[in-house]
């Protein structure tokens, strides 16, 4: 039983720029969810992704933006990148809705 | 929005139980309380879940209290390889959505001591 993956494991772009992080979920989840956690904060929720739509967000603007394919994988890309979205973005994925989340490792984005 | 409130750091000597403990006094009463735990930045772990009755696996055991409005995560026997932060998290609901999510504090740094 594979576990989540994520990729890259860490990342380096400018500000204004775009940014694409990948998530394979573990074998036979089908929900993922994303969260941003700062330096030395706890996770903060993101969005959550069911059937390949997202059915859940959280206080983060319309430049954090998803996806989900067939597969259960799922993308998160953030457009105008700002110094502030400096962090590990964290991917969880869940067998059903009611939670339950296998994290993956995360992939630690730079903003300079 | 945090809904959990826990001491930022404990120190546990190895061999001894480590009783972390975590306020969660505005939880509603279908909102269950997981505990993660993360090391060195790595992706959270599992470690242990409960709505209401106490709780024990391998790992740890979970004591919540009638009024539900706290609880404490007991690892038995800590070993250097415990040390991690550790988060105490309530599931809510997305409204709506018939989905949950995470709400994860601060969380407890504990670092275990030879």
């Amino acid at each position: 039983e594979t576990g989540v993956t994520q990729s890259p494991t860490h990342l380096i772009k400018t500000r204004g720029q775009q940014v694409t992080l990948r998530c394979s979920s573990q074998s036979g989840h089908n929900t993922v969810s994303w969260y941003q956690q700062a330096l030395g904060q706890g996770p903060q929720f993101i969005f959550q992704y069911y059937r390949e739509e997202e059915n859940g967000r959280g206080n983060f603007p319309p430049r954090f933006s998803g996806l989900q394919f067939p597969n259960y994988s799922s993308e998160l890309n953030v457009n105008a990148l700002e110094l502030d979205d400096s962090a590990l973005y964290l991917c969880a994925s869940s067998p059903a809705l009611t939670g339950g989340y296998t994290f993956g490792s995360g992939t630690r984005l730079t903003v300079v | 929005d945090a809904k959990t409130t826990q001491p930022p750091s404990m120190d546990c000597a190895e061999g001894r139980a480590a009783n972390l403990p975590c306020n969660h006094s505005t939880i509603s009463g279908n909102e269950y309380v997981y505990w993660y735990r993360q090391i060195h930045s790595q992706g959270p772990q599992y470690i242990i879940h409960g709505l209401k009755n106490n709780e024990t696996n391998e790992m740890a055991s979970l004591i919540i209290t009638e009024d539900r409005k706290s609880s404490t995560l007991i690892l038995p026997h800590a070993t250097l390889r415990d040390t991690a932060v550790y988060y105490c998290i309530v599931r809510v609901a997305n409204l709506g959505s018939g989905t949950y999510k995470y709400i994860f504090g601060t969380g407890t740094r504990l670092k275990v001591l030879a």
